[in-house]
């Protein structure tokens, strides 16, 4: 079992839904990234956050220390938010902080 | 500011062969790091160079793996020889160092996508 898990794995929404992205991890943090890859393209940082949440236009990331549980939110979605969301989290620094653990990833789709 | 860049964006080599890749982290970043997606699975991570010392690189897969970063600069991740299961595609990423902060932002490359034949 992956120390990250997203789900769900694959998400298609029309236009304008309200979206949710789950991620559940198991082991201890001192950060969690939500990421984004638009077909063919790089891997942009949306929101480094450790505890409450964030806030950036039409997306919201929230993050459960306890509960060991993050989601990625967006509003008004719109098609080009289609891409491939990314959860990926820090290890606290004695569990080697600097590099990520990723999950698998949950590839979103927005029909107009 | 330019951000962080790779080359190739492809690479097409038969099994057996040398490939390198290179890395050039944003100016100033001290930590690089190498990661890679294999198909189907989630990305991994390969490496940690804190300027030009692997501070971590519990990630390599095997020996045939050598990555270097001569001068605390540009990165290499050479692949000698390749074999199938080495196809994926491998991103750069870097970071700054703030001395009491234990995490920063990592900055991705557009990543290299390798094909072994």
């Amino acid at each position: 079992k992956n120390e990250v898990e997203q789900s769900p794995q694959n998400l298609t929404a029309q236009e304008g839904e309200f979206i949710t992205i789950n991620c559940s991890y198991s082991v201890g943090i001192s950060a969690l990234h939500w990421l984004q890859q638009h077909p063919g393209g790089g891997i942009v940082s949306l929101f480094m956050l450790s505890s409450g949440k964030k806030k950036h236009g039409r997306l919201i990331a929230t993050i459960n220390i306890q509960e060991k549980h993050s989601s990625l939110h967006i509003t008004a979605s719109h098609p080009r938010d289609s891409a491939v969301y990314i959860c990926a989290v820090q290890l606290r620094p004695l569990q080697g902080a600097q590099k990520l653990v990723f999950g698998q990833g949950t590839r979103l789709t927005i029909n107009p | 500011e330019a951000g962080v860049t790779q080359f190739p964006s492809h690479s097409v080599i038969e099994k057996g062969q040398t490939v390198t890749l290179r890395c050039d982290p944003i100016s100033g970043h001290d930590n690089l790091y190498w990661y890679r997606r294999v198909m189907g699975k989630e990305i991994k991570f390969l490496l940690h160079f804190v300027k030009e010392s692997k501070q971590d690189e519990s990630g390599m897969p095997n020996n045939r793996f050598l990555a270097e970063r001569t001068g605390g600069t540009y990165s290499t991740l050479k692949v000698q020889p390749a074999e199938l299961e080495d196809s994926g595609v491998y991103f750069c990423a870097s970071s700054q160092t703030t001395p009491g902060w234990p995490y920063n932002e990592q900055f991705f490359g557009p990543g290299t996508r390798l094909t072994v034949l």
